[in-house]
């Protein structure tokens, strides 16, 4: 089965700054991964996917993740947050076969400080 | 498109009321999802369905939950009797299930059930 590890639970960034979250996933084959992004009071909106060619994705509201299988990650990055960015922030391991349901990870709180 | 669709948004109820959260998936998917999200324990599977059918009900935490899917466009997660260790939001979502999607999951807006 797979698995999905998100090492922060919460990272504090300034207004304008460089923004990495971590995500490490576990499982034997090539994933489905996925980034999800949840404001206060909203569901989880899809940020973006891997499942296949380029490693580097490039998402909505100028987010992207590199899917690198040498280190089980695909960590999320954004070169300049907005204070609009602070939200929850969810990884998400799937699989081609199997029960095909992705895993999510315990996410990761944003705080934007102006 | 629309996306996800559930109702109520936001349900405050007694103990011991029977509550009903009801879900329109997208058109055209095939599986639906339900999931419950706290603050302690996260966001959790409670039951699946693919084609209408139940497929995993294993996070169902007892038999005081139940759900339905009596066709492609509407699902019932019902609380009988709803108890204030129920408090959670309660997501309900689907996905087209197909490799070109990479099986991706949609989410709607959320129930917020408080149970006084």
């Amino acid at each position: 089965a797979q698995s999905v590890t998100q090492p922060d639970i919460h990272i504090t960034v300034s207004e304008g700054a460089s923004l990495e979250l971590r995500c490490n996933y576990s499982y034997g084959a090539t994933p489905y991964l996925f980034w999800y992004v949840q404001s206060p009071g909203q569901g989880l909106q899809l940020l973006l996917k891997y499942f296949s060619g380029d490693t580097l994705v490039q998402g909505i509201k100028g987010f992207e993740a590199e899917f690198k299988r040498s280190q089980s990650s695909f960590n999320l990055r954004k070169p300049s947050v907005h204070w609009s960015d602070a939200a929850e922030y969810f990884c998400a391991v799937g699989t081609s076969g199997g029960s095909y349901i992705p895993t999510f990870g315990r996410g990761t709180s944003l705080i934007v400080h102006p | 498109d629309a996306g996800v669709i559930q109702s109520p948004r936001h349900e405050v109820t007694e103990m011991g009321q029977e509550v009903t959260l009801r879900c329109k998936p997208i058109s055209g998917h095939n599986s639906l999802f339900w999931y419950r999200q706290t603050m302690m324990r996260g966001l959790e599977l409670l039951i699946y369905f693919n084609n209408n059918v139940p497929i995993d009900d294993s996070g169902m935490p007892e038999d005081r939950f139940s759900a339905k899917m009596p066709n492609a466009s509407f699902s019932t997660l019902k609380i009988q009797p709803s108890e204030p260790r129920d408090s959670a939001v309660y997501f309900c979502a689907s996905s087209p299930r197909n490799a070109a999607s990479g099986n991706t999951i949609y989410f709607g807006e959320g129930s917020w059930l408080t149970v006084v």
